[in-house]
Parts: C-alpha cells; sequence; structure tokens
C-alpha cells in the first residue's frame, strides 16, 4: 500500500515568510509525528498527533511553529516568520498507535531553505 | 537531560567483514531501543526493535544488543555488503509508551567492494 507522503519535497523560501508542510499518513494509522533534522544531525522532535489532538507540544522550537491534523489524517505544519536557522528536513512519520512498539513509517521529508 | 551518542565519525568497512556499530545513552533508562537506516534523501527506515529484558535481537545478518548496565546498545552487521552502505540511526522512547523518540545523530557506514 502507499507509504507516507510529504509535500512539498523542496521548499525555498525568503526570511520572514511563512511555509505550509503537508504529510499524508499511511491511511489508517492513529499517531502522526513531526521531526526536524539538520545537516549532520540526529532527529528532533517536534510534536505528536494521537488522533486530531496533540498531546505533547513541547519539541516545538517556537511559537512561531504550529501544527494541525483534520479527519485524523492529514497535517499540516506551519512556519510562521520563517528564519534562516529554520532551515532543514522536516520529516513526518505516522504509526498505527503512539506506542513504543509500535514502529514509525517515515515520509522522504521536505527540505526547506530559508534565504 | 536525555542524551544519546552515535560515533559521529563514518565506519569504513572491507565486504565481507562485520560491521559494528555503537549506540550509547545517558540520564535515562529506556524500555525500547530502536535502530533504524537513513538513506541520502529518504526518511529513515525501522530495523529492529529490543525491549530492555532482551540482551540480543536478531533479524537475518543483523543483530542487536542491549546492555541496561553499560547503558549501551551494540548494532552488528554480518558478511557486511556495498548496499549495508548507509546512516544508522538508534532511538530511544522519550517518555512512557507515547512513540515520542529521541534519535542519535547517527554513523555513516561505508562498505567497500
Amino acid at each position: 500500500g502507499a507509504g507516507v507522503s510529504q509535500s512539498p519535497s523542496n521548499k525555498v523560501t525568503e526570511k520572514g515568510k511563512d511555509v505550509e508542510l503537508r504529510c499524508d499518513p499511511i491511511s489508517g494509522h492513529t499517531a502522526l509525528y513531526w521531526y526536524r533534522q539538520s545537516l549532520g544531525q540526529g532527529l528532533e522532535f517536534l510534536i505528536y498527533f494521537q488522533g486530531n489532538s496533540a498531546p505533547d507540544k513541547s519539541g516545538l522550537p517556537s511559537d512561531r511553529f504550529s501544527a494541525e491534523r483534520t479527519g485524523g489524517s492529514v497535517s499540516t505544519l506551519t512556519i510562521q516568520r520563517t528564519q534562516q536557522e529554520d532551515s532543514a528536513v522536516y520529516l513526518c512519520a505516522s504509526s498505527p498507535q503512539a506506542a513504543a512498539t509500535d514502529t514509525q513509517y517515515f515520509g522522504p521529508g521536505t527540505r526547506l531553505t530559508v534565504l | 537531560s536525555q542524551k544519546i551518542e552515535q560515533n559521529s565519525e563514518a565506519l569504513n568497512i572491507q565486504e565481507g567483514k562485520t560491521a559494528t556499530l555503537t549506540c550509547n545513552y545517558t540520564n535515562y533508562s529506556p524500555a525500547y531501543l530502536q535502530w533504524y537506516r537513513q538513506d541520502p534523501g529518504r526518511g529513515p527506515v525501522f530495523l529492529l526493535l529490543i525491549r530492555e529484558n532482551e540482551k540480543e535481537k536478531r533479524k537475518e545478518r543483523l543483530k542487536v544488543t542491549f546492555d541496561t548496565t553499560l547503558k549501551q546498545s551494540l548494532f552488528h552487521i554480518t558478511a557486511s555488503q556495498p548496499a549495508d552502505s548507509a546512516t544508522y540511526l538508534c532511538a530511544l522512547e522519550r517518555s512512557s509508551n507515547t512513540g515520542k523518540l529521541i534519535f542519535g545523530q547517527g554513523t555513516t557506514l561505508q562498505v567497500k567492494p
């Protein structure tokens, strides 16, 4: 079946602009995770959803970052007033449940470049 | 704070040899530890999960050990092949049973023919 998809695959924007990144999880997966990967760094947890609710937003770097999920499916990560330090690959993953033993299936990521 | 360390230097080995990658962690006692593979420009792909009460887990040419006393996991690839060349990430559950993971920065493995 189809895996996790993300769009756009690449996004170049100017400092100060807002961007929206989209994630389509595997159908039926209730848990959805957003991570950020900067060059040469490990994945940094941002936020996760169980259904449409986000029990833990503690990883969001600042109040410029927000995310929502609708219909228990598609999720959007929004970054307002982008800064150069926001440049990174943003990865989305989904899993059947929000459980430590459930495999997380990752999308290919969105590479964000802020000029 | 919780911290995971993987050898940031690339590991270069000859085809057919066994590759061993190390993951050390501090300030945490995870119930589970996972290993992922990441190829350039792609998202990570799950390989193995090991529980705290399991000393060793195997899957084909892969073997993972988990030493909760040393706070260390070792990841072995036997009979390595050039196709095994990739970055390997270890990840720990960040908080109880939510699926939130803390990832190490990964170790890049290069298998030369």
